[in-house]
C-alpha cells in the first residue's frame, strides 16, 4: 500500500493561515488524496480530496505537487476549532475495485489563541 | 440522514465476557469499515465490508474478534472472550465504494474491559 508521511505535530496561531505537508512518493496514478480530521473526542471528518489539481471546499484548500508525490492542506484561517489531529491517507485499491482507508499517525494541530 | 450509528457509545465489562458493537450505516453506503483507536496504535482498521462482503479482515487481531454484516444496514464487531487490551475506541465508518467519494463515521464506542 502507497504510504503517506506528516510531521507529528504543528503549532498555529488564531486567525493564520496554516500549511500541512503530506508526503507520498510511492503513490500510483490512481490513487486519490483525502484528508480527514478528528476533533476531539469525536470520530474523523472528512476534510477534502483530490486526484491531480487544486481544490477548493469551505473548509480547506488542497494543493497537489504536479508530481503528485506531496501535497498541502491549507486552512486559511485557523480557528480554535481547527484544533484537531489531521490525516493524510490515499485511497488505494485493495483487491479488484475495493478501496480501503488505512490511517497513519497523523499531524496534531494546536491552535493558539 | 441520521449519520452512521453506533451503540453503545459507552461499554464497560469483566474481562472474559462476550461484547457486542453494533453499527447502522448511512443508507446507501456500500462499504463499512470497523476501526480500533489507542493511544499507543493510533487508528488500525480492522476489517471492510463491501456490499456485506467482508474484503479485507487482515487488521483482525485475532480469533476472538469476529465482524458480521447480515444485511446492508446492519453490522456487529464480537470480541469473545474479552481482555482489558481490547480497551479501546471502536469507529464504524460507511461510504460508497468508490475512490474518490468520503467515509462518514459513526461517534464510536468506548470499550474498558477490567
Amino acid at each position: 500500500d502507497a504510504k503517506t508521511t506528516q510531521p507529528n505535530s504543528m503549532e498555529s496561531n488564531e486567525e493564520e493561515p496554516v500549511h500541512l505537508p503530506c508526503n507520498h512518493s510511492t503513490i500510483s496514478g490512481t490513487d486519490y488524496i483525502h484528508w480527514y480530521r478528528q476533533l476531539p473526542s469525536q470520530g474523523p471528518e472528512y476534510v477534502i480530496h483530490g486526484l491531480t489539481s487544486n481544490v477548493n471546499n469551505r473548509m480547506a484548500s488542497l494543493a497537489i505537487a504536479e508530481d503528485r508525490k506531496s501535497s498541502t492542506l491549507i486552512l486559511h484561517r485557523a480557528t480554535l476549532r481547527d484544533a484537531a489531529v489531521y490525516y493524510c491517507i490515499l485511497t488505494t485499491i485493495s483487491g479488484g475495485s475495493n478501496y480501503k482507508l488505512t490511517f497513519g499517525k497523523g499531524t496534531l494541530l494546536t491552535v493558539n489563541p | 440522514d441520521a449519520g452512521v450509528i453506533q451503540s453503545p457509545r459507552h461499554e464497560v465489562t469483566e474481562m472474559g465476557q462476550e461484547v457486542t458493537l453494533r453499527c447502522k450505516p448511512i443508507s446507501g453506503h456500500n462499504s463499512l469499515f470497523w476501526y480500533r483507536q489507542t493511544m499507543m496504535r493510533g487508528l488500525e482498521l480492522l476489517i471492510y465490508f463491501n456490499n456485506n462482503v467482508p474484503i479485507d479482515d487482515s487488521g483482525m487481531p485475532e480469533d476472538r474478534f469476529s465482524a458480521k454484516m447480515p444485511n446492508a444496514s446492519f453490522s456487529t464487531l464480537k470480541i469473545q472472550p474479552s481482555e482489558p487490551r481490547d480497551s479501546a475506541v471502536y469507529f464504524c465508518a460507511s461510504r460508497v465504494d468508490r475512490a474518490n467519494t468520503e467515509a462518514f463515521f459513526g461517534q464510536g464506542t468506548r470499550l474498558t474491559v477490567v
